[in-house]
């Protein structure tokens, strides 16, 4: 069975400082892996996804994630966190017909410092 | 703009209630699905629908029903609620015949069983 592990419960960044946040996935096949991010009281909007090709992804809002098949992870990256980045982020893997079926991480919530 | 919406942000209902909780999407998406999601287990699939009066159950569908009779309308049904459905519903749609691979999820309805 799949699974998505996000290590990482509490991340607590600067404003305009980095930020990396972790995904391992556990999947037998070439995996859909998607970031999805939940701003307070919101839904989830999808950030970035990565089905094949360059292991680099581009994404909205300034965030890209990568692709290392030999780690199993796809990690998230921003260079320069702004406030309105404080928000829950959420890794998945999907399967199924056009990778449908999600099978998300536990979750990183990220709060950013002024 | 596309729109996922649910019918409440907020709902409290007595143990062993029969609890009705409805999606309703805008943009003729085939698939339909149904998560919870509950502190540091992200998100979980109890039910997916890929077209009208079609079901599939998810990972977690024990508990819960669902029904879907209209494209753009997915019902999921708790029978007789309990304690440990206290929890957020989120509720999402996917198009598969043009497919974008990206999830679009509604507001979330926070469920309270006391």
């Amino acid at each position: 069975a799949q699974s998505v592990t996000q290590p990482d419960i509490h991340i607590t960044v600067s404003e305009g400082a980095s930020l990396e946040l972790r995904c391992n996935y556990s999947y037998g096949a070439t995996p859909y892996l998607f970031w999805y991010v939940q701003s307070p009281g919101q839904g989830l909007q999808l950030l970035l996804k990565y089905f094949s090709g360059d292991t680099l992804v581009q994404g909205i809002k300034g965030f890209e994630a990568e692709f290392k098949r030999s780690q199993s992870s796809f990690n998230l990256r921003k260079p320069s966190v702004h406030w309105s980045d404080a928000a829950e982020y959420f890794c998945a893997v999907g399967k199924g017909a056009a990778g449908n079926k999600l099978t998300f991480g536990g979750g990183t919530r990220v709060l950013v410092k002024p | 703009d596309v729109k996922v919406t649910q019918s409440s942000r907020y709902l409290v209902k007595r143990t062993g209630e029969k609890v009705f909780l409805e999606c309703v999407q805008d943009m003729d998406h085939e698939n339909m699905f149904w998560y919870r999601q509950d502190p540091g287990l992200g998100l979980r699939l109890i039910y997916f629908s890929y077209d009208v009066k079609m079901k599939e159950k998810g990972d977690i569908p024990e508990g819960y029903s669902v029904s879907r009779e209209k494209k753009e309308r997915f019902s999921l049904i708790l029978e007789s609620a309990s304690t440990n459905q206290t929890s957020m519903y989120l509720c999402a749609s996917t198009d598969l015949i043009r497919p974008t691979y990206e999830q679009y999820f509604g507001p979330g309805t926070r469920l309270t069983v006391t």
